[in-house]
């Protein structure tokens, strides 16, 4: 079973911090996914990375996929309230012909105003 | 609203009881996934359509879980003489088949107490 280990698992913070994610596995996948899930509602896709020491970045959101392409990082800026989810990050293989998602253990977010 | 949609959103029942939950996808979309969420993990995969056909499923998908896509678009997921350790978010997703990203889009989720 392929394993996506995140760290830290909960991480509460005053608005305005910086805070960083991470995302790691002993596994090679051929993109990373990040998703923020809201309570009560399903996972909501933020981004793909796919090429090895790729960096995107959506608004103070910005996301790294390791150069090996096993491990990957978010880190958010200036977090504000509306920040405050479950952030997953999930493996992307291709398996009998679509992409099978495998799903990272989760980082539980609070930004407190 | 054309997301994915499912139904019931919340269920109660006791032991033993079996139950059933409805995923509607995305109307062009002919993938079809389902998966397993406890509190506070990440989704955990359990079974896989293109269109009318199961073409994976998980080891989580025990003999008294059966999913079905009759027609190739709604799907059922039914958990017979449900447990307690049944518990849990079930969500669907759906996929257009695109070969180069097919992103799979969430339901709102099935939350399964089991008493």
């Amino acid at each position: 079973t392929q394993l996506l280990e995140q760290s830290p698992q909960f991480l509460s913070i005053q608005e305005g911090e910086n805070l960083t994610v991470y995302c790691n596995s002993s596994s090679v996948f051929s993109s990373l996914q990040w998703y923020r899930q809201e309570p009560g509602e399903g996972p909501v896709l933020l981004v793909t990375v796919v090429t090895g020491g790729e960096v995107k970045k959506l608004k103070r959101l910005t996301f790294q996929f390791g150069d090996a392409r096993k491990d990957s990082s978010l880190h958010i800026t200036a977090a504000q309230p509306g920040d405050t989810g479950l952030y997953l990050c999930a493996g992307v293989k291709s398996s009998g012909g679509y992409q099978k998602v495998t799903f990272g253990t989760g980082t539980k977010l609070q930004v407190i105003p | 609203d054309t997301g994915v949609s499912q139904d019931p959103r919340h269920k109660i029942t006791k032991r033993g009881q079996n139950v059933t939950f409805r995923c509607d996808p995305i109307s062009e979309h002919n993938r079809l996934y389902w998966y397993r969420q406890t509190l506070g993990q990440g989704p955990e995969f359990l079974t896989y359509f293109q269109n009318e056909a199961q073409l994976e499923k998980s080891r989580l998908l025990s003999d008294r879980f059966s999913a079905e896509r009759p027609k190739g678009s709604f799907s059922t997921l039914e958990i017979q003489r449900t447990e307690q350790g049944d518990s849990a978010m079930y969500l669907c997703a759906s996929s257009l088949g695109d070969r180069v990203t097919d992103t799979q889009y969430f339901g709102p989720g099935t939350r399964l107490t089991v008493l």
